[in-house]
């Protein structure tokens, strides 16, 4: 099944810890991005990877820490987690760049208590 | 800089009605528009984008240069229409691509 996938779908977790999410792609996409969806629903780029090279990285904090080991993959990491992390996390690929169609993943949310 | 703007959160229209959800974007140079749309449990997906120039599920969408618009049209509305939309752009060569905040439409039965 030819899809981006992330995991976890749901993570719940208290202020202060360390986490990561994982995306995979198995579309033989170069580009690969995590968004952030706020709670109005807004969408919010934060990093973006082409072929494993950090290309775009947006005013994020520096406790978010992307990596990518192979252009299949990019998962995010995040220390020291706070109330205000709390949204849903989508990882997308595309086959290169902005302009090329983006395929999102299903989302993870990400839950601060 | 690059913004999109929606400027409906919500928008609610009967089935049958024509739909129009508002995109405004401002952008230097050459842009090119994207619409995405997430139904209800779905994942976000590609609507349309303006170069193709195409209809999909009856919708479609003209770039308007003039007014910096990207407005998305459906003459006849379908509750399977119902989904949060997003209007997006990326600049030519970008490898990036900003959202809107989203429309929210609803089509009532």
């Amino acid at each position: 099944d030819t899809a981006v996938s992330q995991t976890p779908k749901y993570l719940v977790t208290q202020m202060g810890n360390d986490k990561s999410i994982k995306c995979e792609q198995n579309l033989g996409h170069d580009t690969m991005y995590w968004y952030k969806q706020d709670s109005k629903k807004f969408l919010k780029i934060m990093f973006s990877y082409n072929n494993k090279e950090l290309i775009i990285n947006e005013t994020v904090p520096n406790r978010f820490s992307p990596k990518s080991p192979d252009k299949a993959h990019l998962n995010l990491h995040i220390n020291s987690l706070e109330l205000g992390d709390s949204a849903v996390y989508f990882c997308a690929s595309s086959l290169q760049g902005g302009n090329s169609p983006l395929h999102f993943g299903n989302g993870t949310r990400l839950t601060v208590t | 800089a690059q913004r999109v703007t929606q400027p409906e959160k919500l928008l609610s229209v009967f089935k049958g009605a024509p739909v129009e959800l508002k995109c405004n974007y401002s952008y230097s140079g050459s842009p090119e528009l994207f619409w995405y749309v997430q139904y209800s449990r779905q994942r976000l997906q590609l609507l349309l984008r303006h170069i193709s120039r195409e209809s999909i599920k009856g919708f479609t969408a003209d770039l308007n240069k003039g007014e910096t618009s990207f407005h998305l049209k459906k003459p006849f509305a379908q509750e399977e229409d119902s989904a949060m939309y997003y209007c997006a752009l990326s600049g030519t060569g970008a490898n990036n691509l900003f959202f809107g905040t989203g429309t929210r439409l609803t089509v009532i039965p």
